[in-house]
């Protein structure tokens, strides 16, 4: 069973451009999740997806940041337009349910806003 | 809102000792406790977990027994390898309250001397 996927693996971009993350879950896990880790601190919970609708967003940190995940296959977020602060490491999860929340983690994407 | 501490590294130690990365939490609800593990250049995955106090988790050798009293999911290996060299990171997931996602702590960055 493939694992989940993130592409690009790492991403340099400019103080206000956009930028768009993807990432593809496990086959058959109708539950997606983004995270982010920002140097030096904890990882932290963007948002979920329940197949393609938004479950929780409470994590996102302002509305430069759009999630979507159309047809509840593969999800894409984006910064727009991206500062400085973005910088980190943008892990996506996913899960076949909630509740044994036994979450299976891709390898991130680096972003660098410079 | 909920909140994990755990030890910061990097912690170095030679092969063959003994291992314990403390971890306690805050939570307003009645958690399930994870320990993640991130090798070089991959994604994280799941080490162990618990999902009930005195549970005790173990995997690989590793052990973490959930303390509801002191609050607390130390992780402790009895013998460590070269090959545990990692970052380790404590976890909860709270459905009793709080976000959908995991709440992490900020990672603990072992090192392991041959």
């Amino acid at each position: 069973e493939a694992g989940v996927t993130q592409f690009p693996s790492h991403s340099v971009i400019e103080k206000g451009q956009t930028v768009t993350l993807r990432c593809d879950p496990i086959s058959g896990h109708d539950n997606l999740y983004w995270y982010r880790r920002v140097m030096g601190k904890e990882i932290k919970f963007l948002l979920h997806f329940v197949k393609e609708s938004k479950q929780d967003e409470s994590g996102m940190p302002n509305n430069r940041f759009l999630a979507e995940r159309t047809g509840g296959t593969y999800s894409t977020l984006k910064v727009q337009p991206a500062e400085l602060e973005d910088s980190g490491v943008y892990f996506c999860a996913s899960s076949r349910d909630r509740v044994t929340y036994e979450q299976y983690f891709g390898p991130g994407t680096r972003l660098t806003v410079t | 809102g909920d909140s994990v501490t755990q030890m910061e590294g990097p912690v170095t130690l030679s092969e063959e000792a003994f291992l314990t990365i403390n971890c306690t939490y805050t939570a307003t609800g009645y958690p399930s406790l994870f320990w993640y593990v991130q090798y070089p250049g991959e994604g994280l995955q799941l080490l162990l977990k618990a999902t009930k106090a005195d549970d005790k988790g173990s995997n690989k050798g590793f052990e973490a027994t959930y303390r509801k009293e002191t609050t607390s999911f130390h992780l402790e290996k009895g013998s460590v390898q070269v090959s545990d060299s990692a970052v380790y990171f404590c976890a909860l997931s709270d459905e009793g309250g709080g976000a959908d996602g995991l709440t992490f702590g900020k990672g603990t960055h072992l090192i392991i001397q041959p």
